[in-house]
């Protein structure tokens, strides 16, 4: 199994919703990311989590919160999100965190209302 | 966190011709990477070359690295409609192990 899934595919929330997104690989990878994607952008980096620790968090609002409750797993918990916090989120993981390439999942499309 | 230029913002080819896409970056690196990203979906891994390679090739795929300019490239050839999609340059920094830095992208369309 060589791919990373995420669901929702698509989310539609309200601004005092909460909601989780979810992650999963079975590659055995000991690193896994979330990023955040505004139409027409890169991706911009969240948090990081090595060996199940979270290693990076890009002083991202606390109304994102992430847990790894495996070292297949990686959720992020959405609580109060803002419209403005409406984009792709994408997943990634790699071997650890010192590893070169990432491998994405196909992203939940979040619209906030 | 900086980001990368990457240029053209948006290249239109024939199927058939070649595409060059050109990436900036402005922190020392580890290595580059290319990834491609078809509408709205996740990004796929392309092509990472070192910081101590000049040149490496994958299948169409031409990456040049010059760490003198801070500056890569990336040349697809003989394109196809199928390679119609955006492709993003990240830089591995130095010391931030698992950060990847992207740049902004090229929008490619190849026409049949």
């Amino acid at each position: 199994d060589t791919e990373v899934t995420q669901t929702p595919k698509h989310l539609v929330m309200g601004m005092t919703n909460k909601k989780s997104l979810k992650c999963e690989q079975h590659m055995g990878h000991r690193a896994m990311y979330w990023y955040k994607q505004k139409a027409k952008k890169p991706p911009e980096l969240m948090f990081v989590y090595s060996y199940e620790k979270l290693s990076i968090n890009e002083s991202v609002p606390s109304r994102f919160s992430p847990e790894c409750p495996n070292s297949s797993l990686l959720n992020l918990h959405l609580h109060a999100l803002q419209p403005e916090d409406s984009a792709l989120y994408l997943c990634a993981s790699s071997t650890r965190a010192h590893a070169e390439t990432q491998y994405f999942g196909p992203g939940t499309r979040l619209l906030v209302l | 966190s900086q980001q990368g230029e990457e240029d053209p913002q948006a290249l239109s080819i024939q199927e058939g011709e070649n595409a060059t896409m050109n990436c900036s970056y402005k922190t020392s690196i580890n290595n580059l990477q290319w990834y491609r990203q078809n509408s709205g979906r996740g990004l796929v891994h392309l092509i990472l070359i070192r910081s101590n390679e000049r040149e490496k090739h994958s299948g169409r795929l031409r990456v040049t690295l010059d760490t003198s300019k801070k500056s890569s490239s990336l040349l697809i050839t003989a394109s196809r409609a199928a390679d119609t999609a955006s492709y993003f340059c990240a830089n591995a920094g130095g010391t931030s192990y698992g950060k990847l830095t992207f740049g902004q992208g090229t929008i490619l369309t190849v026409h049949p």
